[in-house]
């Protein structure tokens, strides 16, 4: 049972453009957002996060938004880098849990 | 400070054999959390545990897997009798506090090849 959905297992785009990857879940009760990146043969690392009570969250080039009503998430990554590339991971939690569901990753491609 | 530190980072096993993973959280950190991704999926929730304690083991399969986080040294995540199907990455994560708005800090993870 698939919580947290990323339905696109790559993206390739060019240096300098946007780069936008999605996500959605299907539970409602989930209230806490994460994106996470992961190299090779490295834990993921913590990107950038969001409340349920709040809609946008920039940090620096990333900028998370979150659509409650239709359950979905995207990051944005404006100008993306070629050190960008990765497979990132959007995780999702609820108040109560202990747990991170996480997505299926969606491998980012920069080509410079 | 150090961060969430795994070993080994590889570890090949012949099915039947045991399995241990450990797991030192990051410096001041008291929970622990385990992840297992196998090829071509996301990490999935196995058990998370604070000192001496199984909070919540729901993710964890009900035979041949155990975790503890004893109060002096490391977590393991130990696993019996391993079987093809064992082989996957195991990553643990620590945070320094439950609940809400608590980002996890993953390590490295431990790669596990059953032979």
């Amino acid at each position: 049972d698939q919580q947290v959905k990323q339905n696109s297992p790559s993206l390739s785009v060019q240096e300098g453009r946007i780069s936008i990857l999605n996500c959605d879940y299907t539970n409602s009760m989930f209230d806490y957002f994460l994106w996470y990146k992961k190299y090779p043969a490295e834990g993921p690392t913590f990107l950038i996060s969001i409340s349920s009570i709040k809609d946008k969250n920039e940090d620096g080039r990333f900028t998370v938004f979150l659509n409650k009503s239709a359950k979905h998430l995207s990051l944005h990554i404006v100008p993306s880098q070629p050190g960008d590339s990765a497979v990132y991971f959007c995780a999702a939690s609820q108040d109560t849990g202990n747990q991170f569901y996480f997505g299926t990753g969606t491998s980012l491609t920069v080509i410079p | 400070n150090a961060g969430v530190m795994q070993n080994p980072r590889h570890l090949v096993r012949r099915r039947g054999q045991e399995a241990r993973l450990r797991c030192s959280p990051m410096k001041g950190h008291s929970h622990v959390y385990w992840y297992r991704q196998l090829p071509e999926e996301g990490l999935k929730f196995m058990v998370y545990l604070q000192k001496e304690n199984i909070i919540d083991e729901s993710g964890m399969p009900k035979e041949r897997f155990s975790a503890e986080f004893p109060k002096e040294g490391p977590s393991i995540l130990r696993i019996q009798q391993v079987v093809r199907g064992d082989s996957a990455a195991y990553f643990c994560a620590s945070s320094p506090n439950s609940g809400f708005y608590n980002e996890q800090f993953f390590g490295p993870g431990t790669r596990l090849t059953v032979l």
